[in-house]
């Protein structure tokens, strides 16, 4: 098992540029999240998924939207990347039963300049 | 809402010290949970433990052990004899019970960059 892959690993991005970050998981597992890292605040949840098909907003929604057309795969886009979306971006994935144990992916260091 | 409060920001110790990482938290939920996540400089995130608000007992595993508090609503970290491999950020979290046993967000301190010189 590969576990929890996140695509790309590094990006630099422009202000106004439009990116799509992809989480991908082996596991078959139902929920899957997307945190970001910034220092001093660990980490907060940007968007989240219980199931294909559905998704919800967390602590941190703006500027982001998601989308889970498949169970293993959970997309991050930004629009309209901005220099406040510089950060580290988390995917992480978990199952009925897991006890809320979260496994997380390598991350994504995206640069807006 | 909840919040985790994790005051040390970096600590520095010389290799073989004891060491402790403090977690305060707060939430309104009577049942939750509670981790601790290292990162080492690699990046990656690797859970430590888990402990259920229920369970106040102490855990030791090794050079680590949690001493879990919930009058004072603390789960602190203590790392015996460190050692530089021990260098790295340490997270704690915190979430609420749910029915579906995963599906809920965790809500991260600000973590604490521990350096444990030779």
């Amino acid at each position: 098992n590969a576990g929890v892959t996140q695509t790309p690993k590094f990006r630099v991005l422009k202000t106004g540029q439009s990116m799509t970050l992809l989480c991908a998981q082996d596991m078959n597992h139902e929920y899957m999240y997307w945190y970001r890292q910034d220092p001093g605040m660990g980490l907060r949840l940007i968007h989240y998924s219980v199931g294909e098909g559905t998704t919800a907003k967390g602590e941190v929604p703006d500027g982001y939207n998601v989308s889970r057309l498949k169970k293993q795969n959970f997309l991050l886009g930004l629009e309209s990347a901005a220099p406040s979306q510089t950060s580290v971006y988390f995917c992480a994935s978990s199952y009925w039963g897991a006890l809320y144990e979260q496994y997380f992916g390598p991350g994504t260091r995206l640069t807006v300049t | 809402a909840q919040k985790v409060t994790q005051a040390q920001t970096e600590i520095s110790v010389v290799e073989k010290e004891d060491v402790t990482l403090d977690c305060v938290y707060e939430t309104r939920d009577t049942t939750y949970y509670l981790f601790w996540y290292k990162q080492p400089p690699s990046g990656e995130l690797v859970f430590l433990i888990r402990r259920n608000s229920f369970d106040e007992q102490n855990e030791i595993s090794g050079r680590y052990s949690w001493n879990f508090q919930k009058s004072t609503s603390s789960f602190n970290f203590t790392i015996t004899a460190s050692q530089v491999v021990d260098s790295a950020v340490y997270f704690c979290a915190l979430t609420p019970t749910t029915d579906n046993n995963a599906g809920n967000m965790l809500t991260f301190g600000g973590g604490t960059r521990l350096m444990v010189k030779p």
